[in-house]
């Protein structure tokens, strides 16, 4: 079974729409991490977020912003008033302890295509 | 500079083959990650060092074998690989074990042929 599921595969918009991206995760721990990363064309991820799993308030960072719901074991993303730019593929991760280290879990990731 | 450098970026290779992979981090971290990425697959972890000694081997087939001389460099050696292990794979830093966020290169885009 996957531990992080991203079940949208991919999602075109329109410049300036408003899009979420969902991440549900699966764990036992009850300290755990979440992350998000973007993959540019380029290739490299890039990291956006990390949330531990003791912090449920939401976070915005300029057009971004996160919703960690626990009782529902879901981290989603939104993008505001999309852009051209956030064309990209974004991964969400799960850290978990596995013998002395956190060790991650991608889901398979969400392309983003925004049209101009 | 870029944080992590891969090189080569693109490679492509003989099943008969031997090459490398080379990762290098230029920001001081103690953990290096090699993970693979196929089409429509999760992003796979293959390998993590943290100070040099390897502290997870994700059954990895013995074709792919890592060397992480000191901190900052990270190998991938590859010898006889098959046409599935096309991939890119991806090399990442982070200040430690994996509760910080991993910074990455660009990959090396691997075609077995």
């Amino acid at each position: 079974a996957q531990k992080v599921t991203q079940a949208q595969t991919e999602i075109s918009v329109v410049e300036k729409e408003d899009v979420t991206l969902d991440c549900v995760y699966e764990t036992r721990d009850t300290t755990y991490y979440l992350f998000w990363y973007k993959q540019p064309p380029s290739g490299e991820l890039v990291f956006l977020i990390r949330r531990n799993s003791f912090d449920e308030q939401n976070e915005i960072s300029g057009r971004y912003s996160w919703n960690f719901q626990k009782s529902t074991s879901s981290f989603n993303f939104t993008i505001t008033a999309s852009q051209v730019v956030d064309s990209a593929v974004y991964f969400c991760a799960l850290s978990e302890k596995s013998g002395g280290s956190y060790i991650p879990t991608f889901g398979r990731g969400t392309s983003l295509i925004v049209h101009p | 500079e870029t944080g992590v450098t891969q090189t080569p970026r693109h490679l492509v290779m003989g099943m008969t083959n031997k090459k490398s992979l080379k990762c290098e981090q230029h920001l001081g971290h103690n953990a290096m990650y090699w993970y693979k990425q196929s089409a429509k697959k999760p992003l796979e972890l293959m390998f993590v060092y943290s100070l040099e000694e390897r502290v997870e081997n994700n059954s990895v087939p013995s074709r792919f074998s890592p060397e992480c001389p000191n901190s900052s460099h990270l190998f991938l050696h590859l010898h006889t690989l098959q046409p599935e292990d096309s991939a890119l794979y991806l090399c990442a830093s982070s200040q430690e074990l994996q509760n910080t966020e991993a910074f990455f290169g660009q990959g090396t885009r691997l075609t077995v042929v």
